[in-house]
């Protein structure tokens, strides 16, 4: 089955606390993605990656950190998670250039920070 | 003016009705459009590209884009209490000195419910 996993699903951490969200997707697609969803802010990019080794930061990056040494996963890195980065995390992945706006999204991580 | 606009809701229609859903775009130069259905507590799910003036159907969901007048619309046909959710408009638009790469822009998404 065609699949974008993410993990925690859930996870409550303390403020300066180093933490990591695995993704790993299983379509052998080139485009990976990171985004988080607040109330009122809808969905927002933190980093993307065109391909291996290839990352470039999205609208909202501070406190982030991500990297592509393989092609199916993309983890996200919060080196000194902050409340401020409480919220709802998606991985999503897409076939190509072309069509990075059809996107597969994993079923999400929601992190609490305290 | 945000780049990527929709009435939040929620709209309400009765079972059976049409639902008609709007988003407008600020970026001229779009190409890409889509639209996202996502349930509560759960992840987007693509239902919908667009890619040229017009519509373009697929099954119950027609999906209409105007280019002149910076807008897409989604219609539910015969809605369903199953499509009740939100519905989040994106529109690829160029990403300033990067190429043909584009950036993906949600809308804050439009909740609809569809009473029986």
């Amino acid at each position: 089955e065609a699949q974008v996993t993410q993990n925690p699903r859930y996870l409550i951490t303390v403020t300066g606390k180093k933490l990591t969200v695995t993704c790993s997707q299983n379509m052998n697609h080139e485009y990976m993605s990171w985004y988080r969803q607040d109330p009122g802010l809808g969905l927002r990019q933190i980093y993307y990656s065109m391909n291996v080794e290839v990352t470039d930061k999205g609208d909202v990056p501070e406190g982030y950190k991500v990297s592509r040494k393989e092609k199916r996963n993309f983890p996200l890195i919060l080196e000194s998670p902050s409340p401020n980065q409480t919220s709802l995390y998606f991985c999503a992945s897409a076939s190509g250039t072309a069509t990075t706006g059809e996107l597969f999204f994993g079923e999400g991580s929601r992190l609490t920070v305290l | 003016q945000k780049e990527v606009e929709q009435n939040s809701g929620p709209l309400s229609v009765p079972e059976g009705a049409i639902a008609s859903l709007n988003c407008t775009y600020s970026d001229r130069g779009s190409q890409s459009f889509f639209w996202y259905r996502q349930y509560s507590g759960k992840s987007p799910e693509l239902i919908m590209s667009i890619y040229s003036n017009g519509d373009k159907e697929d099954g119950r969901f027609t999906a209409q884009l105007n280019k002149a007048s910076q807008y897409v619309s989604l219609l539910i046909r015969d809605s369903q209490p199953s499509d009740s959710a939100t519905y989040l408009c994106a529109v690829k638009i160029r990403r300033s000195g990067s190429g043909n790469t584009g950036k993906l822009i949600f809308g804050q998404g439009t909740t609809l419910q569809v009473k029986p």
